[in-house]
């Protein structure tokens, strides 16, 4: 079973452009959460999603945005990019929102904004 | 606020050794706790998890300890091998979120763990 994909890998954008990730959760998956993580926050939850619809949200301003399709692919979007959005951000499926059931992680994608 | 902490930024050890890694926590309702290692340019890989209800948990060369008086976790390897080099975060799972399910994680600081030959 292939694991859980990010696109782009690697994206150098300057500021006040916005950025689109993508994420394919592994196949069956319906659980979709993102990630921020820096050398100086850590891993810090951006939102959560479930059969299309967001079930939880992070402490991150508006410019961080999100969406799921049906067929559970999530994507998220920054707009207005400043240099503090430099990071990487990792995507996490799972079966569901049970507790017992683990979150597998992709890649991420490296995003440097200049 | 939320937080899960971690006390060594980083630990050396020697191959063969057993490390110890520690972890507090703050939430006392959070219910489930998992240890994800990190190796340079990759995600999170779940190692093992715990439930609340639980104060250990093996896995394969691994142990997972849970204090809940102190609210303090551990991860134990055994004979640490040169691959198990990574930073070892631990993880928090909260179900508090109106009252339903959620998958947020919170996450520790991390703990490089510098494995020498």
């Amino acid at each position: 079973k292939a694991g859980v994909t990010q696109t782009p890998r690697y994206l150098i954008k300057t500021r006040g452009q916005q950025v689109t990730l993508s994420c394919s959760p592994i196949s069956g998956h319906r659980s979709v959460s993102w990630y921020q993580q820096t050398p100086g926050q850590g891993l810090q939850f951006l939102f959560e999603y479930f059969s299309e619809t967001q079930r939880n949200k992070g402490n991150f301003p508006g410019r961080f945005s999100g969406r799921q399709f049906s067929n559970s692919r999530s994507e998220m979007n920054v707009s207005t990019l400043e240099l503090g959005d430099s990071a990487l951000y990792l995507c996490a499926s799972s079966l569901s929102e049970v507790p017992g059931e683990t979150q597998y992680f992709g890649p991420g994608t490296r995003l440097l904004v200049l | 606020g939320e937080s899960v902490g971690l006390h060594l930024p980083t630990l050396s050890v020697q191959e063969g050794d057993n490390s110890i890694i520690n972890c507090a926590y703050s939430n006392s309702a959070s219910d489930y706790f998992i240890w994800y290692k990190q190796e340079s340019g990759k995600g999170p890989q779940f190692i093992i998890d715990i439930r609340s209800n639980m104060d250990k948990r093996q896995g394969q060369r691994v142990t997972v300890l849970l204090n809940k008086t102190v609210k303090h976790l551990s991860l134990q390897i055994a004979a640490t091998q040169p691959g198990d080099s990574a930073v070892y975060f631990c993880a928090e799972k909260s179900l508090q979120y109106y009252g339903g399910a959620t998958n947020k994680l919170i996450f520790g600081t991390g703990t490089l763990l510098a494995v020498q030959p």
